[in-house]
């Protein structure tokens, strides 16, 4: 069974631009989580989706944005990148967001701000 | 706000003996408590969950679970080299986030 699949594993962008970041979870997870990933931060919550809905957001400015597709799939989007936006995004997938369901992580994409 | 405190380490074990891992909540209301292990410059990996107060065993691993006391805690039996890495507690209460715990590193001396 494939895991959870993030592209790109690796991205530099500068100040200003938007990126796009894709997540497709295990086959039959329907609950996606993302994480941003810094050194001195560890692991800070986005969002959480469920049937394309958002269930939870995390604290973050309303320059990062996600979606859920129909067959689970999901993307986040961060525009007007900052410096501080440069860390490691960690997409994670459960069968729902029931609290007995473990979350199971991608690799990764990680991000550069030059 | 949730909170999922561990001690940062550096947590230092010889080879061969066992690795105490400590977590404390704030939530009295969580439901289910995770374990992961991260090595430097990989994503967490899922090693044990727990949901009831007591013990769970997996292998090497043991989980310890005290509502009462708002603590989990996750020992390593024979700790190995490969054993060093980060390990993440979670906690997650009912219609809520999963929140993570900064992580406690954990180091293997062979």
């Amino acid at each position: 069974k494939a895991g959870v699949t993030q592209t790109p594993r690796y991205l530099i962008k500068t100040r200003g631009q938007q990126v796009t970041l894709s997540c497709s979870p295990i086959s039959g997870h329907r609950s996606v989580s993302w994480y941003q990933q810094t050194p001195g931060q560890g692991l800070q919550f986005l969002f959480e989706y469920f049937s394309e809905t958002q269930r939870n957001k995390g604290n973050f400015p309303g320059r990062f944005s996600g979606r859920q597709f129909s067959n689970s799939r999901s993307e986040m989007n961060v525009s007007t990148l900052e410096l501080g936006d440069s860390a490691l995004y960690l997409c994670a997938s459960s069968l729902s967001p029931g609290e007995g369901q473990p979350q199971h992580f991608g690799d990764g994409t990680r991000l550069s701000i030059l | 706000q949730k909170e999922v405190e561990q001690n940062s380490g550096p947590l230092s074990v010889p080879e061969g003996a066992i690795a105490s891992l400590n977590c404390t909540y704030s939530d009295r209301g969580s439901q289910s408590f995770f374990w992961y292990r991260q090595y430097s410059g990989k994503s967490p990996e899922l090693i044990m969950s727990i949901y009831s107060n007591g013990d769970k065993e997996d292998g090497r691993f043991t989980a310890q679970l005290n509502k009462a006391s708002q603590y989990v805690s996750l020992l390593i039996r024979d700790s190995q080299p490969s054993d060093s890495a980060t390990y993440l507690c979670a906690v997650k209460s009912s219609g809520d986030k999963l929140t993570f715990g900064t992580g406690t590193r954990l180091a293997v001396r062979p």
